[in-house]
């Protein structure tokens, strides 16, 4: 149980478009929802986190114009990159959580900014 | 001070060897303690998660968390090539929905 899913698991898109990238929990309803950033050897990087129906709380730097969270129901979170650039080419991956207990990962989008 | 304190490492160990890992943390509220295996280019899989104080063991992996001396340990026992990963602690609790990680340890099981 507790499985996460994410889609798509890697995106190539020209500099200036839009990207989505969605993330569920597949066999739980997740209270929480958080995105993370994650680049080559380095560590997590927390950029969002979301309550079901609430907007989501960004972590400081964030743009959140830029980094769009939806939070639409309690098994669905999306993020979209929007006009992206070569500096947002990163490993994003989302994580859900049932409580304070603990959270449950998905396996990552790799995207590339041309 | 960071909530959460680990060592990044990198750990090289031949295989077959006894394996410990380690986190410190500043905040006496944790409750919840979680280490993370991740694999290149792919998600953090939850390996262990303990409440509270004690010992935990699940296969080759035992979990160990001292709330005294705010410590906590992932042991790895006769450790495998596919046990080469980066590791990752974890803490939350008691309330509201903030998690803190450590950096992660990089280790390398050598054949």
């Amino acid at each position: 149980g507790a499985v996460v899913s994410q889609h798509p698991s890697r995106v190539i898109c020209k500099s200036g478009t839009s990207v989505k990238i969605e993330c569920r929990s597949l066999d739980f309803q997740a209270t929480t929802m958080f995105w993370y950033r994650q680049f080559p050897k380095k560590s997590l990087m927390l950029m969002a986190t979301s309550n079901e129906g609430s907007k989501a709380t960004y972590e400081q730097g964030v743009e959140k114009d830029k980094f769009l969270i939806n939070h639409a129901s309690l098994t669905l979170s999306t993020l979209t990159v929007t006009s992206a650039h070569p500096e947002d080419s990163s490993f994003y991956i989302c994580s859900a959580s049932r409580g304070t207990d603990t959270q449950y990962f998905g396996p990552g989008t790799r995207l590339t900014v041309l | 001070q960071k909530e959460v304190e680990q060592d990044p490492g990198p750990l090289s160990v031949p295989e077959g060897a006894i394996v410990s890992l380690n986190c410190t943390y500043s905040n006496s509220a944790f409750q919840y303690f979680m280490w993370y295996r991740q694999y290149s280019r792919k998600g953090p899989e939850l390996l262990m998660y303990t409440y509270s104080s004690g010992n935990k063991e699940d296969g080759r992996f035992t979990a160990q968390v001292d709330k005294s001396s705010k410590y906590i340990s992932l042991f790895i026992r006769d450790s495998q090539p596919s046990d080469s990963a980066t590791y990752l602690c974890a803490m939350s609790g008691p309330t509201g929905n903030q998690f803190y990680f450590g950096t992660g340890t990089s280790l390398t099981v050598i054949p």
